[in-house]
């Protein structure tokens, strides 16, 4: 079975200022997806940047990036020029592709952004 | 992009109830997926609902406790039967998104159903 670790159950960081939220994963599939989904005090999860394994190109999304290691199985996630609105929890998800694909959501990071 | 609304956004129940939740999304998808989100949690996988078929669940939830119905691609129920106060928790409706048919991988979520059980 997919485990996904997130080892920081809260970060703060000042506003500007940048923040890494760690993400690790254990499979051995050697196709799969890794996700970082942010859920704001409201509740609604939204996605906010995605990576391919078979890419060996970082995503980014903006102030959003990712620092993907395929075989040290770590998904990382750097917010650049942090913002108050980037405050939320945030979860690091990997799926599995397949009949229907399967997600594994990580135990989630509450980031703090301090004015 | 998908819109999914959720209802009843929260309750407070009673031990022994059974509470339904509902989740509209505005439009048309193969598989409807639902979560638990326990408090402070992460999400968890309940089942997977796919129109005109039974829902798949995952290890530790069963129908008896969980019946979900799939009548149409928009739509889907979640039932908590016999609730306990183990039973609170968010209650997430999920799809993914598909492009040309092919699934994206993309997850949309409702807002979750807080249900507290007393």
């Amino acid at each position: 079975a997919q485990t996904v670790t997130q080892s920081q159950p809260e970060m703060s960081v000042q506003e500007a200022e940048t923040v890494t939220l760690s993400c690790t994963y254990d499979t051995s599939e050697n196709n799969y997806y890794l996700f970082w989904y942010k859920q704001p005090p409201s509740r609604q999860m939204i996605l906010v940047i995605r990576q391919e394994a078979y890419k060996q190109q970082n995503a980014t999304e903006n102030r959003f990036s990712v620092n993907f290691q395929k075989a040290a199985k770590s998904f990382s996630l750097k917010i650049s020029d942090s913002q108050l609105g980037d405050t939320a929890m945030y979860f690091c998800a990997f799926m599995k592709p397949g009949n229907f694909n399967k997600f594994y959501f990580g135990s989630g990071t509450k980031l703090n952004v301090k004015p | 992009s998908a819109v999914i609304s959720q209802k009843p956004s929260r309750d407070i129940c009673q031990r022994g109830t059974s509470l339904t939740i509902q989740c509209q999304v505005d439009s048309q998808v193969t598989m409807m997926f639902w979560y638990r989100q326990q408090p402070g949690q992460s999400l968890t996988l309940i089942a997977t609902a796919n129109q005109g078929s039974e829902a798949t669940y995952e290890s530790g939830f069963v129908i008896d406790k969980f019946p979900i119905s799939r009548p149409n691609l928009t739509f889907s129920t979640l039932t908590v039967s016999n609730m306990s106060p183990e039973d609170s928790s968010i209650y997430l409706c999920s799809v993914e998104l598909a492009l040309a048919g092919a699934p994206t991988g993309e997850l949309f979520f409702g807002e979750g159903s807080r249900l507290t059980v007393l």
